[in-house]
């Protein structure tokens, strides 16, 4: 079945660096991949979509030159979280659905990112 | 608005026993309704899904009922299972495009 990975499953940095966040698809080339991002005890709410080789849309609210996609080719995209703080705090997971568009949303299985 | 409303919350069954939760939208331009099911600190991992053209699907344990006219579909697990105790999500989308999420209900399978 379709798998994307997703690296690294937790990350703590100190306030004010960056974290890239990298997802994956391992047998299939996505064109679109979605970034969410889930508090504890909470749905996901999307941040982003993420076109390849084009610019991402952001949500309403979304920041985003504080969080940057990157979907340079087919199998991957990468969430940096920039100037971290610790309300940046939170479990980010990234989604990917194949080139036909027609197939499941498969999820990677998330970064837990902790700002100190 | 796209909203999927999704209840109980939280649910606690005995082993053995049906759970059963709910969902509701209001876009009736959705045609795919996926269920999720996510352990803790995972992500969410695909359950069974439906398109409006059927009113049940099933695989396995895990049973999809839909009623287009009034916009609600359920998630049923029958024997539930204590691995099954996980947190779900039912989620909507309209032709490939996002998925929009419910809440998600924390199932508890007592043993």
């Amino acid at each position: 079945g379709a798998v994307v990975s997703q690296h690294p499953s937790r990350v703590i940095c100190k306030s004010g660096t960056s974290v890239k966040i990298e997802c994956r698809s391992l047998d299939f080339q996505a064109t679109t991949m979605f970034w969410y991002r889930q508090f504890p005890k909470q749905s996901l709410m999307l941040m982003a979509t993420s076109n390849e080789g084009s610019k991402a849309t952001y949500e309403q609210g979304v920041e985003k030159d504080k969080f940057l996609i990157n979907h340079a080719s087919l199998t991957l995209s990468t969430l940096t979280v920039t100037s971290a703080h610790p309300e940046d705090s939170s479990f980010y997971i990234c989604s990917a659905r194949d080139r036909t568009g027609h197939s499941p949303l498969h999820f990677g299985n998330g970064t837990r990112l902790t700002v100190t | 608005q796209q909203q999927v409303k999704q209840s109980p919350q939280s649910l606690i069954v005995q082993k053995g026993g049906i759970s059963i939760i709910n969902c509701a939208y209001e876009n009736t331009a959705f045609d795919y309704f996926p269920w999720y099911q996510q352990f803790p600190g995972k992500g969410p991992a695909l359950l069974i899904a439906i398109r409006p053209d059927v009113s049940e699907k099933k695989e396995g344990r895990f049973t999809i009922s839909f009623n287009k006219s009034a916009k609600q579909f359920s998630l049923h697990i029958m024997d539930s299972q204590p691995g099954d105790s996980a947190t779900y999500f039912c989620a909507a989308s309209k032709s490939g495009s996002r998925l929009t999420f419910g809440e998600g209900t924390q199932l508890t399978v007592n043993p």
